[in-house]
């Protein structure tokens, strides 16, 4: 699996779209890019992934460079219930990093 | 949507005794199962990873020998620890992928507290 690198924490203000970025620059090439978002005292939840291509779902959208070394999540409207870690995966072994604390403001 | 139960959601025992946690995959093979600890304020951390059927890969320093895995069959893996202490308390999380798809789905985690 690929190191990741995510800011700590951000805010976001309710109804914004949140934009939470992921280095992995020393992806391979069949390593997808993983989401996942963990509630206080919860197992993870899945939220999107992909390999090289754009991709949306109900939950979010994924966005990767085309040189596949980062990503953004994009929350399009962000919701008080949208808080909580965010944690990038880059590679098929589910290594978890640091995260990015996601704190949505009224 | 892809569920996996994990039980007990919490458990409270003894110093020196032995725990066992149960993960379930309820509508899918989970040919593959990931264990995880998580203590306070930090990150998962992988334990090992096992398939179906064989023994589990142990990540490096963690106790195969007190963290006994079994993966047995394609809907649950279960993982004891064996004479636990009071730095075993954690929050333990299991996962789960079937074959030939890409993402894992989480348990709600077991809460283990050792007196």
């Amino acid at each position: 699996d690929a190191k990741t690198t995510q800011p700590p924490s951000m805010d976001c203000a309710e109804g914004r779209a949140a934009n939470l970025p992921c280095n992995h620059s020393t992806i391979s090439g069949n390593e997808y890019v993983y989401w996942y978002r963990q509630i206080h005292s919860q197992g993870p939840q899945y939220i999107i992934h992909g390999l090289k291509n754009n991709e949306t779902n109900e939950m979010a959208s994924l966005i990767i460079t085309e040189d596949r070394k980062s990503s953004t999540l994009i929350l399009p409207h962000a919701t008080l219930r949208d808080t909580a870690v965010y944690y990038c995966i880059a590679g098929n072994q589910f290594y978890f990093g640091t995260g990015t604390s996601l704190t949505v403001i009224p | 949507g892809a569920v996996v139960s994990q039980h007990p959601s919490w458990v409270i025992c003894k110093s020196g005794t032995s725990v066992k946690i149960e993960c379930r995959s309820l509508d899918f093979q989970a040919t593959t199962m990931f264990w995880y600890r998580q203590f306070p304020k930090q990150s998962l951390m992988l334990m090992a990873t096992s398939n179906e059927g064989s023994k589990a890969t142990y990540e490096q320093g963690v106790e195969k020998d007190k963290f006994l895995i079994n993966h047995a069959s394609l809907t649950l893996s279960t993982l004891t620890v064996t004479s636990a202490h009071p730095e075993d308390s954690s929050f333990y999380i299991c996962s789960a992928r079937d074959t030939g798809v890409t993402e894992a789905f989480f348990g709600q985690g077991t809460r283990l507290t050792v007196v």
